[in-house]
């Protein structure tokens, strides 16, 4: 299997909460990203979390981080028309970071 | 600082040319890394340089790509000859060192359009 899986597609009602899942293989990294692409635009780092932390929260973003289960999530609180956009899970390895192909969120009104 | 510059935005070309993509990287940054997206592969690493020498070309699809980065301020994706499956947004982005918790830092990418 890939070693960073995201579900492609998620549908949320403006306002609510999105939460979007990743799984991966590689209990080494150290660092594990959360980033957003904009239409037409390149990929933009949202948030990180190091790998001895559970969760991080920054204003409407929470990502935890489940080292046993090697899943991680970012959730999206009160879900606007802005945050519309493909989201990527990446992980650090070696000297590279590796990406998941991105979920689309779609924002319903 | 201006992030990650990335020309032309848009290229169009006929089938059989020479396509030559442009990066400068954020200055100070010494890892620059070539990626291609598309709708049926995802993000594709192409290649990656670190201090100007290139480490990892395997992502490299076919002979037909080359990459140089003749300086910590600039580097070149050149496709020759091009074909219309080449037809893709090739991203370059820089980080210091391995990234870090700064991650990658991306530009805008060229959108590539091969007819």
């Amino acid at each position: 299997g890939e070693d960073v899986e995201q579900s492609l597609f998620l549908s949320v009602r403006e306002g609510d909460s999105s939460v979007i899942n990743c799984t991966y293989t590689d209990s080494s990294s150290t660092y594990l990203y959360w980033y957003k692409q904009e239409p037409g635009a390149g990929l933009q780092l949202l948030t990180y979390i190091f790998s001895n932390m559970d969760m991080k929260q920054d204003q409407r973003l929470t990502v935890l981080l489940n080292k046993k289960d090697k899943h991680l999530s970012l959730r999206i609180a009160d879900t606007q028309t802005g945050d519309s956009a493909i989201y990527f899970c990446a992980l650090s390895r070696d000297d590279k970071i590796i990406f998941g192909k991105g979920t689309r969120l779609h924002i319903l009104p | 600082d201006a992030g990650v510059i990335q020309s032309p935005r848009h290229e169009v070309t006929e089938m059989g040319q020479e396509v030559t993509l442009r990066c400068k990287p954020i200055s100070g940054h010494n890892s620059l890394f070539w990626y291609r997206q598309t709708m049926m592969r995802g993000l594709e690493l192409l290649i990656y340089f670190n201090n100007n020498v290139p480490i990892d070309d395997s992502g490299m699809p076919e002979d037909r790509f080359s990459a140089k980065m003749p300086n910590a301020s600039f580097s070149t994706l050149k496709i020759q000859p091009s074909e219309p499956r080449d037809s893709a947004v090739y991203f370059c982005a820089s980080s210091l060192g391995s990234g870090g918790a700064g991650g990658y830092t991306f530009g805008s990418g060229t959108r590539l359009t091969v007819v």
